[in-house]
């Protein structure tokens, strides 16, 4: 069964924090995206992978990084969490960009 | 910015009642249109990916067409159930791109 996980459920943070979203997927998909997803605005791309140590900004990188070290594992990372980036992060994955994408269970982070 | 549009943004129905409801997308450098179901408190599920003009898929009570041409896709449900609830979300794949573009989502409401 397809499988992404995402470390956390719930996070809550500081203002400053350097905070570290993972997520892991079993399926050896060559995509990876992270997306936030925030009321009103629906799902919005921060950056995406389309192979290891390969990344691409998408709609709205900025205060945001990536990292993509291994084929399963696409890190986010939040240099200097701000509370503007309180929000439901959702990890997906596909095999090909034209396939289906496989979503995570998401991430609900809070920036106090 | 490419621009996905969903319609209408939240339905009330009662159970047994058929339903539909629309997605709007560019016409021009199509190259697929992806459905996903997304329910509270679960990640979202891929339902369809079109990738040809005039195409209908069906699973199970849930059908989807499909217009490139004109850039636009419904989605059908046919007697909905308590548990079609969801937000339903199309996603539009330009050609040449590794991405994505979602709109804002149909949240669908079955009253028992």
């Amino acid at each position: 069964d397809v499988k992404v996980t995402q470390s956390s459920r719930y996070l809550v943070k500081r203002t400053g924090e350097k905070v570290f979203l993972e997520c892991v997927q079993d399926m050896d998909h060559e995509n990876m995206f992270w997306y936030r997803q925030d009321p009103g605005l629906g799902l919005r791309l921060i950056y995406f992978s389309y192979d290891v140590k390969m990344k691409e900004k998408g709609d709205i990188p900025e205060g945001y990084s990536v990292s993509r070290e291994k084929k399963e594992r696409f890190s986010l990372i939040l240099e200097s969490a701000s509370t503007n980036q309180t929000s439901m992060y959702l990890c997906a994955s596909s095999y090909r960009s034209y396939n289906e994408q496989f979503f995570g269970p998401g991430t609900r982070l809070t920036v106090l | 910015i490419l621009n996905v549009e969903q319609s209408p943004q939240s339905l009330h129905v009662q159970e047994g009642d058929s339903t539909n409801f629309t997605c709007s997308f560019p016409s021009s450098n199509f190259y697929a249109l992806h459905w996903y179901r997304w329910e509270t408190a679960k990640s979202p599920e891929a339902l369809f990916v079109m990738t040809l003009n005039g195409d209908e898929k069906k699973k199970g009570r849930i059908s989807a067409t499909l217009n490139t041409k004109e850039g636009y896709s419904y989605l059908y449900i046919k007697g909905s159930q308590p548990e079609d609830s969801a937000t339903y979300l199309c996603a539009f794949h330009q050609g040449g791109s590794e991405k994505l573009v979602f709109g804002k989502g149909t949240k669908l409401t079955v009253n028992p």
